[in-house]
């Protein structure tokens, strides 16, 4: 039973061009959650997605962020005309349906480390 | 959401017990207790989860205050492979409530051979 994954796992990007980062569920998992991990710093929560909808988007940045879980295929992490302080470990995690709030543990990805040029 | 305060480093000895403290005054009574861990250049892991009673899995234990406002996460015999960055996190059971992890700093457990 595969893992989160996702890919690539490094991306190198220049000022000013788009980085798409992408991560399929584990088997079975319809919620997925993407975080972002600034160097030396704590994990802090983007947004939040189920199959078609975004369910909170409160950590997400207002302006060049975007994500999508479409109803078939990986999640996509879309960050437009990167600049430098997007430099980070973009973690996916997924979880299964949720049954009782607050108790279902997120599993996670290896992680895209994105670096801007 | 509700904070949680734990120590920015420790360090123990391989094949010793640790104990790792988490302190949560402001905890409601409907937030689970969530142990999350780091590894190097890795993804976070699930470690464990309670509400009110102790609680074993095979990673570790959690102990939790009559309180509920502190609790401590027991590594039996560290390992080498135990070293991560250890992240104790509170999370709402309401219904409709987030589903998001809020991570603070954690704790950096470094374990000597």
């Amino acid at each position: 039973n595969a893992g989160v994954m996702q890919n690539p796992r490094h991306l190198v990007r220049r000022r000013g061009q788009e980085a798409r980062l992408r991560c399929s569920p584990m088997k079975g998992h319809s919620h997925v959650y993407w975080y972002r991990q600034l160097p030396e710093e704590g994990l802090k929560f983007m947004v939040y997605l189920q199959k078609e909808n975004i369910i909170d988007e409160s950590g997400m940045p207002k302006e060049r962020f975007s994500a999508e879980f479409p109803k078939e295929g990986p999640s996509i992490l879309r960050i437009q005309q990167v600049v430098r302080g997007d430099s980070a470990a973009y973690f996916c995690a997924s979880s299964p349906e949720i049954v009782a709030s607050g108790r279902n543990e997120q599993f996670f990805g290896p992680g895209t480390r994105l670096t801007v040029l | 959401d509700a904070k949680t305060t734990q120590p920015n480093s420790m360090e123990s000895n391989e094949e010793e017990p640790v104990h790792l403290p988490c302190n949560h005054s402001t905890i409601s009574g409907t937030d689970y207790i969530h142990w999350y861990r780091q590894l190097p250049s890795q993804g976070p892991e699930y470690v464990i989860h309670g509400l009110t009673s102790n609680v074993n899995n095979r990673m570790a234990s959690l102990a939790i205050a009559e309180d509920r406002k502190s609790s401590t996460l027991i590594l039996h015999r560290a390992t080498l492979r135990d070293a991560a960055v250890y992240y104790c996190i509170l999370r709402d059971r309401t219904q409709g409530g987030s589903e998001k992890l809020v991570f603070g700093k954690g704790t950096k457990l470094t374990v000597n051979p």
